[in-house]
């Protein structure tokens, strides 16, 4: 059974700094694309990263280019986003997700919030 | 970037009642190189990660019953549900991903 859980949630100030882990199991983890998605209670999904099988090549959104780094760690089956520079706007649930033909299988989130 | 717009925001349906989804894509999401629609359908209960209902706009996910159908192609697409069930009773997001992802803004089904 595929299984991703999220963790390193929390409450941060703004400016801070926060790392996020996905522990994935049921599935060869170094085959798949993976990806960081969020959403803030209540509101829609945002596309955040994503990161190729190997490692080789990244993407993020515009909103968090140059503050938020995704990388994964094939060996321990875990995937991380580094939130730097963290903004209120930041404030959300983060999902990582696994790059099926689309994103085929969720985790339950982690809850960010950044307040002063 | 693609935006994905979605009609209702919320539905009220009787159970074993037909419940209809529309999605409208700023701009056409077929390939032209396999004639494919980067579309997919997700569901989200309470509680509950997200789960693929439906891809290429109509392929249903395994496990996922029949009474859940994608259809359209290009820029318009609908989920139907054709017997609305308690347990279906979630918000439902379309999803391309032949661009940079995006999501519609989620329509809310309850039983009426």
């Amino acid at each position: 059974e595929v299984q991703l859980v999220e963790s390193g949630g929390g409450l941060v100030q703004p400016g801070g700094s926060l790392r996020l882990s996905c522990a994935a199991s049921g599935f060869i983890f170094r085959s798949y694309w993976m990806h960081w998605v969020r959403q803030v209670p209540g509101k829609g999904l945002v596309w955040v990263s994503r990161i190729n099988s190997d490692e080789s090549s990244t993407s993020d959104a515009d909103s968090v280019k140059g503050r938020f780094t995704i990388s994964r760690d094939n060996a321990k089956n875990t995937l991380y986003l580094q939130m730097n520079s963290l903004r209120v706007e930041d404030t959300a649930v983060y999902y990582c997700a696994r790059g099926g033909v689309t994103l085929d299988y969720w985790g339950q989130g982690t809850l960010v919030i950044v307040s002063s | 970037d693609v935006v994905m717009t979605q009609s209702p925001d919320s539905l009220a349906v009787s159970l074993g009642e037909r419940a209809t989804i529309n999605c409208k894509s700023s701009q056409s999401v077929l390939s032209s190189s396999n004639n494919k629609n980067y579309l997919a359908w997700y569901q989200q209960r309470p509680g509950q990660p997200l789960k693929l209902l439906i891809y290429w706009a109509s392929t249903r996910e395994s496990g996922v019953p029949d009474r859940f159908s994608g259809s359209g192609s290009g820029t318009d697409f609908t989920l139907t549900i054709s017997s609305l069930q308690a347990e279906d009773v979630a918000v439902y997001y379309c999803h391309q991903y032949y661009t940079t992802l995006s999501f519609g803004q989620g329509t809310k089904v309850e039983i009426k």
